[in-house]
């Protein structure tokens, strides 16, 4: 059965570097979204692609938050400076065209 | 803006009894409805939708849920719990097609022998 990856599964890193996460989609997904979780929280959204441009990005701090989908397959989200609320689990999903999200195990970032 | 409320944050059954967990929306159009499921420190995984048609869904893992548009709610039910239940159960509503989903806090299950 096909799935959505991630990596890394784990992440710790140090206030003010720069991290990056990288997700590949359930092939032929043209739709891929980036949801932050904190703990004890809900995922909620970042960022959604469809192909290689930006649908939504209205709660993606810009400041330091960065991501993209060059060829419309896989994605990378970056944060530089990392601060230490932005500790969380960082989740991918894809979809098809009918609102089922496939999301992938996830990145647990912890930021010291 | 659409919202999921789970009222529940944490519930403890026990092992073969019964299970039903809460979910209400606010929604103005039809709801795209979704229960999840997350062990800890993974992903999610879906367990059933509901997007039209028959109110009752059967999703996996013997779960099901019933929509009731009147009382805006999406409860999952299942008639006997086994102790690999126990995780974080997430509600979530979209509006159809590529919309994101808009989560529930989550009702963490524990499963008592």
């Amino acid at each position: 059965e096909a799935e959505v990856a991630q990596s890394p599964r784990y992440k710790i890193t140090e206030k003010s570097q720069a991290v990056a996460f990288w997700c590949d989609p359930i092939s032929g997904h043209a739709t891929l979204y980036w949801y932050r979780q904190i703990l004890g929280q809900g995922p909620e959204l970042l960022v959604q692609f469809q192909d290689e441009s930006v649908v939504d990005d209205s709660q993606l701090p810009k400041d330091r938050f960065s991501a993209e989908r060059l060829k419309g397959v896989d994605s990378t989200l970056k944060i530089q400076p990392a601060e230490l609320g932005d500790s969380a689990m960082y989740l991918c999903a894809s979809s098809l065209d009918v609102g089922e999200q496939y999301f992938g195990p996830g990145t647990r970032l912890t930021v010291t | 803006a659409q919202s999921v409320t789970q009222p529940d944050i944490h519930i403890t059954v026990s092992e073969g009894a019964s299970l039903e967990l809460r979910c209400n929306y606010s929604y103005g159009a039809t709801p795209y409805l979704f229960w999840y499921v997350q062990s800890p420190g993974q992903g999610l995984q879906l367990l059933l939708k509901y997007f039209s048609g028959d109110t009752l869904v059967q999703g996996i893992k013997g779960f099901e849920a019933e929509f009731k548009r009147s009382q805006s709610s999406f409860n999952l039910r299942k008639p006997s719990v086994h102790w690999s239940d126990a995780a974080e159960y997430f509600c979530a509503v979209g509006a159809g097609g590529n919309t994101p989903l808009v989560f529930g806090k989550g009702t963490r299950l524990s499963v008592i022998a």
